[in-house]
């Protein structure tokens, strides 16, 4: 299917453990960027790539780790969950040249 | 610190009224600005955006207007239907190549009957 997945969906794990969120899109598109999304927060940037191969940090990068090694994927790696990294993530991307950002459904993740 | 604001957490307009839908921002560098909406459950889809080089975009039921000098931009619906109850989020740009944005904290709109 064209556009942007995300897997899973929800998932729930516990504290300490690994888990990685996947971000999957179809349009080549050159940027792609993870957010969470909290209440009274709104979303903020966690992570965003120009490229494959290229990283860089967003407002909130403690306790996370991306990689993209081909310009469709870009997942996102918690490596010790914590219970104050349970929200909403939502990966996007866009085009090099553009603002406006496609989004996808979305990961809710409960850390207990 | 949080360099845009949507002061309002929720908002209640009946359907055919107009839905006015405000948001601030204290960064004057910003030079792009987008409306997205967002569906439970679902992800933030584009909805409208505005140059900071412009004071006004149309889009067939949805405005933005910008004030620069009050660094305030607000988005207008109208007629308001039962469909665009949702959450609205206003984002903030600086030209750069990345162009990342800036979000604020959500309106939630109700369109009543």
């Amino acid at each position: 299917d064209a556009g942007i997945t995300q897997s899973p969906r929800y998932k729930i794990t516990e504290t300490g453990r690994q888990v990685t969120l996947m971000c999957h899109q179809t349009w080549s598109h050159s940027y792609m960027f993870w957010y969470r999304q909290d209440l009274g927060h709104g979303l903020r940037l966690i992570y965003y790539s120009a490229a494959a191969d290229i990283t860089d940090k967003g407002e909130v990068p403690d306790g996370y780790v991306v990689s993209r090694s081909k310009t469709e994927n870009f997942p996102l790696t918690l490596e010790s969950a914590t219970r104050s990294q349970t929200s909403v993530y939502f990966c996007a991307s866009k085009v090099g040249h553009s603002y406006e950002q496609y989004f996808g459904p979305g990961t809710r993740l409960t850390v207990t | 610190d949080q360099q845009v604001k949507q002061n309002s957490p929720s908002l209640s307009v009946q359907e055919g009224r107009i839905s006015i839908l405000n948001c601030d921002y204290t960064n004057s560098m910003f030079d792009y600005f987008l409306w997205y909406k967002k569906y439970p459950a679902e992800g933030p889809t584009f909805l409208i955006s505005i140059s900071s080089i412009k004071d006004k975009n149309e889009d067939g039921r949805f405005t933005v207007f910008l004030n620069k000098s009050a660094k305030h931009l607000s988005l207008h619906i109208v007629p308001s239907q039962p469909g665009d109850s949702a959450v609205y989020f206003c984002a903030a740009s600086l030209l750069s190549t990345a162009s990342k944005l800036t979000f604020g904290t959500g309106t939630r709109l109700q369109v009543t009957l």
